[in-house]
């Protein structure tokens, strides 16, 4: 089956603390895209890399980082200096082309939560 | 930068009834793409339609259609025959052909009544 997967499904991180969530996707998809969705409110970008080994902020990347050593990951680290990680993270990919105005796709999400 | 409104934040609408959703945005390009996402309860965002700008015909997906007015800068999703299923966030987005930023809009709830 064809998809994305994100791992795991519920986090919680400590003061201080850095966490990863994980982002897969086996689609042969260059572009891959993280947002935060917070209650009430719409998905915003953090970071979005269209092909490996690049990557570039979107529009709340402080306190966050992102690598894409693969074309099939795009892990995604809340650091400690992200005073208000608690959210709803939601990892996507699509096809990376031109004018393409291709669909992104959306995996199940990682809902993270501060202790 | 380009932004997407969704003026409701709750609709709902009786079983086998229709029900209209309202998205507006702004941009200066004439090239984009729109699209209807669904959000159920799982928290997965679904694609429902999509829209290219240089077409004028309006995109159509089984009970889903779209009312897409370019020069209105409106891109409402009319969903006929509402069934129980349907009951979900709906998020209307914006995609500029140029590159990859998609905006979102804030979300419309939609309660489906038996």
């Amino acid at each position: 089956d064809g998809g994305i997967t994100q791992s795991p499904k519920y986090l919680f991180r400590k003061e201080g603390q850095n966490v990863t969530l994980s982002c897969e996707q086996n689609l042969n998809h260059d572009a891959m895209y993280w947002y935060r969705q917070d209650p009430g409110q719409g998905l915003r970008l953090i970071y979005y890399s269209q092909i490996v080994n690049d990557f570039q902020k979107g529009d709340i990347a402080e306190g966050y980082s992102v690598s894409r050593e693969k074309k099939e990951s795009f892990p995604l680290t809340v650091t400690s200096a992200q005073k208000n990680p608690t959210a709803f993270y939601l990892c996507a990919s699509s096809i990376n082309s031109p004018h393409s105005g291709e669909t992104q796709y959306f995996g199940p999400g990682t809902r993270l939560l501060v202790l | 930068a380009q932004t997407v409104t969704q003026s409701q934040p709750e609709m709902s609408v009786q079983e086998a009834e229709t029900v209209t959703l309202s998205c507006t945005y702004d941009t200066s390009e004439s090239d984009y793409y729109l699209f209807w996402y669904k959000q159920p309860p799982s928290r997965q965002m679904i694609l429902v339609i999509r829209q290219e700008a240089y077409k004028q015909q309006n995109a159509t997906e089984n009970r889903f259609s779209v009312n897409f007015q370019k020069a209105a800068k409106s891109f409402s999703l009319k969903i006929s025959d509402s069934q129980l299923g349907d009951a979900a966030m709906y998020f209307c987005a914006y995609r500029s052909a140029n590159n990859n930023d998609m905006r979102f809009g804030a979300g419309t709830r939609l309660t489906v009544k038996p």
